[in-house]
């Protein structure tokens, strides 16, 4: 069975310091990951998505891909307490291209 | 252009009775997908539908679960007979293509079953 693993948390971390997000998937077949923050008692919302090995940067985020180790991680810079939130991590697979297989995400809690 | 509008926002159903929830995708979007999110869970797939067309439902429950999008009017998430064990968030999704690359969420449904 496909999984995509994250630490559940919460994750804290003080203002102003970078916050790194872990994923983990299984599938080696796995071509587009993607990275969705979710506010409590509100839908998701894509932040970033990333298909090659390497770093892909948008503003104060940053995603990694290893494909190798398959791990996908997201590094938020200059932490604002408007990150707080849920981050969830989907996965789209070669064999089902349509069907992103999420992880259950990370609760980020950034601190004053 | 508005985003992907589902109603209602949150829907009271008591056990056996049946739940419709509703989604419009964007304009322009002809790919819907629902996902079913239980608390401090991650989504779960659940159907993926293009107009007129069930494209994949092997997320979804094989009994009183069904979902229809038809070439007018938004899509349908239908569960008969609820139970407890259906309270959750429904989220819909939209994109213009069948790829998940660009896809849109509307906020959900929360349905309670009382």
């Amino acid at each position: 069975q496909k999984e995509v693993e994250q630490n559940s948390g919460p994750l804290s971390v003080p203002e102003g310091a970078i916050a790194s997000l872990n994923c983990t998937y299984s599938d080696r077949g796995s071509q587009s990951f993607f990275w969705y923050r979710q506010y409590s008692g509100k839908s998701p919302e894509l932040i970033m998505f990333i298909y090659s090995n390497g770093d892909k940067e948008d503003g104060r985020f940053t995603a990694q891909l290893n494909k190798a180790s398959q791990y996908v991680s997201l590094l938020i810079r200059d932490s604002q307490p408007s990150d707080s939130a849920t981050y969830l991590c989907a996965v789209n697979t070669l064999d089902s291209n349509y069907q992103l297989i999420w992880g259950a995400g990370t609760k980020l809690i950034i601190k004053p | 252009n508005a985003g992907v509008m589902q109603n209602p926002r949150h829907l009271v159903r008591r056990r056996g009775q049946e739940a419709r929830l509703r989604c419009s995708p964007m304009k322009g979007h002809s790919h819907v997908y629902w996902y079913r999110q239980l608390p401090e869970e991650g989504l779960k797939f659940m159907v993926y539908l293009q107009k007129e067309n069930i494209i994949d439902e092997s997320g979804m429950p094989k009994e009183r679960f069904s979902a229809e999008f038809p070439k007018e009017g938004p899509s349908i998430l239908r569960i008969q007979q609820v139970v407890r064990g259906d309270s959750a968030a429904y989220f819909c999704a939209s994109s213009p293509t069948g790829l998940d690359t660009e896809a849109f969420f509307g906020q959900g449904t929360r349905l309670t079953v009382v």
